[in-house]
């Protein structure tokens, strides 16, 4: 079993629709949890931290179920501008005296006129 | 301000031959990683740093050595490049290895061996 596993897609949806993506981790032990946004043959950017409690941030809003091992994101209004793969980031196995994040492989979105 | 640059962008090798991978960052980050992104798999750490002098193993270390002699560098080595080592490879900092803190990423080197 993959320590992040995400649904790799694609989901294609119209703008101004609403589209949520899921992530399962395996290690109980983690701690914190991501999304970070690739736009194609660029580099992974921080969208945004995903805490406890959830949290929003404009049209995103990110939830964690601890019990479950599972996180959310959920993208309100699509623009076009959120064409890109979203990826799952989990703070893994502690080696040392850094912590290694473990990357799903990433959902792509494609928001279409 | 440039934030992680990497070196070169591209490059096709020969099977055998060697190349060292530059990442340079200007954010006075204690922390630089070197990841390798391969389709349809996450980004799979290689190795990293957490300060000047200071090397540690990743997920994927075999077939690459690192170096960090300056605190803003890191270098990434393939002795004698192989096929399955044809990837995508993105250097990245942090401020701290808590990950609370953001990493930033280069814009990545595209490599292939053929």
């Amino acid at each position: 079993r993959k320590e992040v596993e995400q649904d790799p897609g694609p989901f294609n949806v119209p703008e101004g629709a609403t589209v949520a993506f899921n992530c399962t981790y395996s290690n109980s032990a983690s701690q914190s949890f991501f999304w970070y946004r690739q736009d194609c043959r660029k580099e992974p950017k921080l969208l945004m931290s995903v805490y406890s409690s959830g949290n929003e941030d404009g049209r995103f809003t990110a939830q964690l179920n601890r019990a479950s091992q599972y996180i959310s994101l959920l993208i309100r209004d699509s623009k076009l501008s959120d064409s890109a793969t979203y990826l799952c980031v989990v703070n893994g196995q502690s080696s040392g005296s850094a912590r290694q994040l473990t990357f799903g492989s990433g959902t792509q979105l494609t928001v279409l006129p | 301000n440039a934030g992680v640059t990497q070196t070169p962008k591209f490059r096709v090798l020969k099977t055998g031959q060697s190349m060292t991978l530059l990442c340079a960052q200007d954010m006075n980050h204690e922390y630089m990683y070197w990841y390798r992104q391969d389709p349809g798999m996450g980004l799979r750490l290689i190795h990293y740093s957490v300060g000047e002098g200071t090397t540690a193993k990743g997920e994927v270390p075999d077939g690459y050595n690192v170096s960090r002699l300056k605190k803003q560098n890191f270098l990434l080595g393939l002795e004698s490049a192989a096929p399955s080592q044809t990837s995508v490879y993105f250097c990245a900092s942090s401020y701290s290895s808590t990950a609370d803190y953001e990493q930033y990423f280069g814009p990545g080197t595209r490599l292939t061996v053929t």
